[in-house]
């Protein structure tokens, strides 16, 4: 099985201020990830997939990069909706597997 | 308008079993590989089953022998049919589409809720 291992496991930041997320997989996937931001009481909601390609509607100020094992998920100019939890997944083979999550909270 | 609707979710007891349903709104269930994750308390996602465009269906090995994933294309609706069920299946089951890019999850329902205690 593929492992997904994201950092920080939280991170605390002010509006307006720049985040980076990492995930790193345990063998290559090339660029099958996706990112997800959850929200409580909220159906996850699919930002990014095949590691780049921005979802129609979600906004430009979050992109994400990356290949093989390691990737990144950048938010520029945080704004009060982006406070959330947000994960990797990996889409290169079964299982699927998810990183444990990343919680972005106002500082 | 795209839209999964969960149902099913209920308190059982060990052993016990249930079947959650997703209602598939605006597309076609037999068109996408169609998923189920689940989230436990405190815990992140899981994926837990996926059944692929040709039917194929492929299970997390948590759940491999206990729990099985179907689609009815009249009734344009995937289930998801849960025995010997155990407290760590607690959880709440989303259904997820597919975007037919890679097993990404790309549209999500709202959430059923299964309560495994006795």
């Amino acid at each position: 099985d593929i492992q997904m291992t994201q950092s920080p496991s939280s991170v605390s930041a002010s509006v307006g201020d720049g985040v980076t997320i990492t995930c790193r997989a345990s063998q290559d996937i090339s660029s099958w990830l996706a990112w997800y931001q959850r929200k409580p009481g909220k159906a996850p909601k699919l930002l990014i997939q095949a590691a780049s390609s921005l979802q129609s509607g979600v906004p430009s100020r979050f992109s994400g990069s990356g290949s093989g094992t390691d990737f990144t998920l950048t938010i520029t100019s945080l704004q009060p909706e982006d406070f959330a939890t947000y994960y990797c997944q990996q889409g290169d083979s079964f299982p699927l597997t998810f990183g444990g999550g990343t919680k972005v909270e106002i500082k | 308008e795209v839209q999964l609707l969960e149902s099913g979710g209920d308190l059982v007891q060990p052993g016990g079993s249930l079947r959650l349903s997703c209602v598939v709104s605006g597309f076609t269930v037999s068109s996408y590989g169609m998923i189920w994750v689940r989230q436990a308390p405190g815990k992140g996602l899981e994926w837990v089953s996926t059944i692929t465009i040709g039917g194929d269906p492929y299970y997390a090995d948590s759940v491999k022998g206990r729990f099985t994933i179907s689609r009815d294309n009249p009734r344009n609706t995937l289930y998801l049919q849960m025995n010997r069920l155990r407290d760590e299946d607690t959880a709440v089951y989303y259904c997820a589409k597919d975007s037919g890019l890679k097993a990404f999850m790309d549209v999500w329902g709202q959430g059923t809720t299964v309560t495994v205690s006795s």
